[in-house]
């Protein structure tokens, strides 16, 4: 069953906008993580930011912000004020924290950003 | 100063054949995982290692073992190579086992001709 679904397979913002990419993710369990990273063309993995089950705010990270609504169970990635250099895939993944350690990834939303 | 590396970069081989994929994070980390990423980009994870321990071991193929030497160190054996495995293999490693963020290594583009 899947665990993490990225509805947007592919998403266009203009420079300097804002863009949401959506992710909902599927558990029973009370104690988990919530996941971002982003991989570039040239392939490698980049962690942008985390949020636990737990975590009354939601995460942030420089340009990075997480919108967590735990009981829609969906964790989407907000970036602002879009840059060339965000062109890239992103995935949503989550772990169970206590579960012994699943880890499940999402299949990705293709992002590009419009000069 | 790199923090999770891997070798070879590229790995072209036959079917057949036996090779392996070494990683190595010099990060102090407990946990190291092997990824699969196929052509639709999709990731799965393979296995996990934690202090030396299986801790996760998905339904991958028996052809496929890890060997961890020590805390630092990851590799992926693969014997009898075949067309489906061609993929790009991540090594990754974190602090926890699980709910940690994990650090991915460049990736080894794996192709069976």
């Amino acid at each position: 069953a899947q665990k993490i679904t990225q509805t947007q397979p592919g998403m266009f913002v203009q420079e300097k906008e804002a863009v949401t990419l959506d992710c909902t993710y599927d558990t029973s369990d009370q104690s988990y993580g919530l996941f971002w990273y982003k991989q570039p063309s040239s392939g490698e993995m980049i962690f942008l930011i985390y949020q636990g089950s737990y975590d009354e705010q939601n995460a942030t990270e420089g340009r990075y912000s997480l919108n967590f609504q735990k009981a829609r169970k969906s964790a989407n990635l907000v970036i602002s004020a879009s840059q060339l250099g965000d062109s890239a895939m992103y995935f949503c993944a989550m772990s169970h924290q206590y579960n012994f350690n699943k880890f499940y990834f999402g299949s990705g939303t293709k992002l590009n950003v419009k000069p | 100063d790199t923090a999770v590396s891997q070798t070879p970069k590229y790995l072209v081989t036959q079917m057949g054949n036996d090779k392996s994929i070494k990683c190595e994070q010099n990060l102090g980390h407990d946990t190291m995982y092997w990824y699969k990423q196929d052509s639709k980009k999709f990731l799965k994870i393979m296995f996990s290692y934690n202090n030396k321990e299986l801790i996760i071991n998905e339904t991958v193929p028996n052809r496929f073992s890890p060997k961890s030497p020590d805390k630092a160190h990851l590799n992926l054996h693969i014997n009898s190579l075949e067309l489906g495995d061609s993929a790009v293999y991540f090594c990754a490693s974190s602090q926890l086992a699980g709910g940690d963020e994990q650090y991915f290594g460049p990736g080894t583009r794996l192709t069976v001709t």
